[in-house]
This record gives structure tokens, sequence and C-alpha cells, in this order.
């Protein structure tokens, strides 16, 4: 059966650090992969989305940036956090376009 | 289309009770919903889907209505119990395409005892 794991679960880190999220994918092959980000209270934001090793569509300008240097492999980066990107990040996998998408666990980042 | 910055509206049903959690979405070419359920600090989970071609699916309890010519979802949960509570999200996405996914504001459901 496929699995997603999403880690670290929590991160709190200072405004300017750099950020790296990462999410794989077991038990298929070539899935669509997805970053969100929710705000508190809030509906779930597409920030990118990928349908291949190397492929990244962007879908907001933001002060983040993904890769996927694997099949399965999908990080979510920043060189310089602000304030405004605190927020719950949830990575996902859908097997083809017109399918469900799978949710990980998601990581809680506040940045202080 | 998406409400990302919104507050969530609130449902609250009396248990028991049948829940309707309504959804309009703005992309006329979306052939593809999904009704997903959030718990507090988790990821979404899938709930119910249904394609362009059908009007009407049901599942265990739940049941996802589609009216395509106003552009609005419902998923209608029978019985409601204190473990559905939780916030509920339509998705939409055009199968074949750009491969999106696009969530809908997103409806907090609470349950009366």
């Amino acid at each position: 059966s496929q699995t997603i794991h999403q880690w670290p679960a929590t991160l709190v880190q200072p405004v300017g650090s750099p950020l790296s999220l990462e999410c794989t994918v077991e038990g298929t092959s070539n899935p669509n992969l997805y970053w969100y980000r929710q705000a508190a209270g809030r509906g779930l934001q597409l920030l990118f989305y990928s349908v291949g090793i190397g492929q990244i569509s962007s879908e907001v300008p933001q002060n983040l940036s993904a890769s996927r240097p694997q099949d399965r492999q999908f990080i979510l980066s920043s060189k310089k956090l602000l304030l405004s990107d605190s927020g719950f990040y949830l990575c996902a996998w859908s097997e083809q376009p017109g399918t469900e998408a799978f949710f990980g666990q998601g990581t809680r980042l506040t940045v202080v | 289309g998406e409400s990302v910055g919104l507050h969530l509206p609130t449902l609250s049903v009396q248990e028991g009770d049948n829940s309707i959690i309504n959804c309009a979405y703005s992309n006329s070419a979306s052939d593809y919903f999904i009704w997903y359920k959030q718990e507090s600090g988790k990821g979404p989970q899938f709930i119910i889907d249904i394609r362009s071609n059908m009007d009407k699916r049901q599942g265990q309890r739940v049941t996802v209505l589609l009216n395509k010519t106003v552009k609005h979802l419902s998923l209608q949960i029978a019985a409601t119990q204190p473990g559905d509570s939780a916030v509920y999200f339509c998705a939409e996405s055009v199968a074949g395409r750009d491969d999106k996914i696009i969530f809908g504001k997103g409806t907090r459901l609470h349950i009366l005892p």
C-alpha cells in the first residue's frame, strides 16, 4: 500500500533562517506531488505541484521554493524565512490527474 | 475557487440529525470533485469523490450531490455522530489538464450533544 511521510511534525525557526521540509511517498511510482499551506482556521492554499522529476509548477509568488530531486521526494525550501511563512504545511500525492490526493500529517511551522 | 484567507464558517448540528455542507466551485471546466475531512492538527482525509458525468454518489453515511448548472456541490452526512466533528473541504480539479487540485474554503462541523 502507498504511504506518505512528511517531517518534521513541528518546527520553530527564527526569522531569516533557512527552511527545508521533506516529503516522501512509498508504494507508487511517478506520483503527482503537492505542497499546500494552511493558516490557522483557514483553507488550503496550493503552493507548488509537480508531475515529474525536476518539474515544478508554482501557484503563488512567495518566499518559498520546491524541488523534486527524486521520483517520490518533494522538498519545500526557503533561503530566509519571514514571519508570514508561519503555518501548517501539507504534502500530498495523487496517482494521476483526476484522482484524489492523499495527505501527509503536516508540519506546523512557527517563525519567531 | 480558493478562499484561503477567510475564516471558516461553522455548521452546528444535533447529534443524530443529518448534516448538509455546501460548496460553490468557480471553474466551469472542473470535472472531478472531492470532499475531505480534516480533524484538528491532522492532514485532510478523503471522504468521497464524484465526476462531472454524475450528479449523485453515495458512500457509507455520506452522499455527494453535484449541480453543474449552478456550480454547486454538497455533502450530506446521515445520522451525524460526535466523530464527525471536523472541518470539511471540497476540492476541484480538471482531470487530464494541469493536474492541480484546488480547495474550497471549508466548513467547520460542530456536533451538539
